[in-house]
């Protein structure tokens, strides 16, 4: 069945450093959705994707979808205490959404 | 707006019992989803609802139930609650318009615990 793998699942790091998660499907994926979720909280939405090998900005956030559409990153620059969560990526394959398992980040001040 | 609202926030089910999560949205939004999330994963989709009287199967959706009778409402029925099916459940709505545009708002969750 649809798979998205996402890696790595914990990072830990200084704050003002980078950060970067990577997404991964089984299969070509028709669009892609990355989330984040506090701590006890409910995912928000922070970007989607559609073409092949796009890259959207966010302030200090860079989207990136493949050119297969079958993988995508988020990178965040000298990264802040406001940045912690998990940071999911969602594929849609058919009319589902499949959310990959999350990268929990951890901001050290 | 109220947005996604979801009740109960908590509830502790014991094996076989039943019980419906209610989920609303005052978005009007056409798409609405239902979501389990296991602690340390992913979320996945258990049902969905692309409008008022139709429903589709997600990835798990054994042991569930739902409808759309309305545009703003989409319950979720567990029948014959187990130990399996603890786990925090998230209602989402998204509309679609004008292109591929699913954002997805989320409800603050459902944490049900079947003892």
């Amino acid at each position: 069945g649809q798979q998205v793998m996402q890696i790595p699942q914990y990072q830990h790091v200084q704050e003002g450093e980078d950060f970067t998660t990577y997404c991964n499907s089984s299969t070509t994926l028709s669009n892609i959705q990355w989330y984040k979720q506090r701590p006890g909280g409910h995912p928000v939405f922070l970007i989607q994707l559609v073409k092949s090998g796009e890259v959207k900005k966010q302030k200090r956030l860079t989207f990136q979808f493949g050119e297969a559409k079958k993988n995508s990153s988020l990178h965040i620059t000298a990264t802040q205490t406001t940045d912690v969560g998990t940071y999911f990526c969602a594929g849609l394959a058919g009319n589902q959404f499949y959310f990959g398992t999350g990268t929990s980040l951890t901001v050290i001040p | 707006n109220a947005g996604v609202t979801q009740t109960p926030k908590f509830r502790i089910l014991k094996i076989g019992q039943s019980m419906t999560l209610q989920c609303a949205q005052d978005m009007n939004h056409n798409y609405m989803y239902w979501y389990r999330q296991d602690p340390g994963m992913g979320l996945k989709l258990i049902y969905y609802s692309v409008g008022a009287g139709i429903t589709d199967k997600g990835e798990v959706p054994n042991g569930y139930n739902v409808s759309r009778s309305t545009t703003e409402d989409f319950p979720l029925r567990l029948e014959l609650a187990a130990p399996s099916q603890t786990s925090v459940y998230f209602c989402a709505s998204s509309h679609y318009r004008d292109g591929p545009n699913y954002e997805q708002y989320f409800g603050p969750g459902t944490r049900l615990t079947v003892t």
